[in-house]
């Protein structure tokens, strides 16, 4: 069954520092891995998005890294802001398919 | 970037009612439109693929006599929930994708059914 599943659940930090989110998925095989940023009470906007064949894609503060061996992404955020508090989902495309499959997301809250 | 509108943002409404949620592709033309379903504390659930000009595919579990999808033109999606009750009350969000390129997501729609 192609699943995704995200770490941590929910996760609370002071502005400023930095945080890695974790992604695993037993989607195969996969054209496609994406983060996307859902405040709440909106629609999700994408951040990155890596291909199979791709390691790493950074946008601004926030770097996604992908390790198709052992099927794992990272989404790492870099000097925080309290705007970055929000809900993140790891989101896999199988291969053949424009249909997209969700992750649990991680709720991550960044205090002053 | 690509732009979809949803309409309306919130609504409230009485059991057995049916409501309407529009889907708008604002600055592409959409051959697929998807519409998602969300919980609080959820992810996303896929309910149905819309491609314009023929009827909407279900997920399994989705009844399509309640959660009825017309997909009349290449920027515009409807879901209407029928005879809506309580346990309808969600957060819907529809996607519109062309081609190659990604699924881009409006900002939902907020249900509530009293």
């Amino acid at each position: 069954k192609n699943q995704v599943e995200q770490s941590p659940q929910s996760l609370i930090i002071l502005e400023g520092k930095n945080c890695t989110l974790q992604c695993n998925y037993t989607v195969s095989p996969f054209s496609n891995l994406r983060w996307y940023k859902q405040d709440t009470g909106r629609g999700p906007v994408s951040l990155t998005i890596m291909t199979f064949s791709e390691n790493t894609k950074s946008n601004g503060r926030y770097t996604a890294t992908l390790d198709a061996d052992t099927k794992q992404s990272s989404l790492h955020i870099t000097a925080s802001q309290l705007s970055d508090s929000a809900s993140y989902i790891c989101v896999v495309s199988p291969s053949g398919t424009y249909k997209y499959i969700f992750g649990t997301g991680t709720r991550l809250k960044v205090l002053a | 970037g690509a732009v979809v509108s949803q309409h309306p943002s919130w609504v409230i409404c009485k059991s057995g009612t049916s409501v309407k949620i529009e889907c708008r592709s604002l600055d592409f033309q959409a051959t697929t439109m998807f519409w998602y379903r969300q919980f609080p504390k959820q992810s996303l659930m896929l309910m149905a693929t819309s491609n314009e000009g023929s009827k909407a595919t279900y997920e399994q579990g989705v009844e399509k006599d309640k959660f009825l999808i017309n997909h009349a033109s290449l920027t515009l999606s409807t879901l209407t929930v029928t005879s809506a009750h309580p346990e309808d009350s969600s957060f819907y969000i529809c996607s519109a994708h062309r081609g190659n390129q990604p699924q881009h997501f409006g900002d939902g729609t907020r249900l509530s059914i009293l």
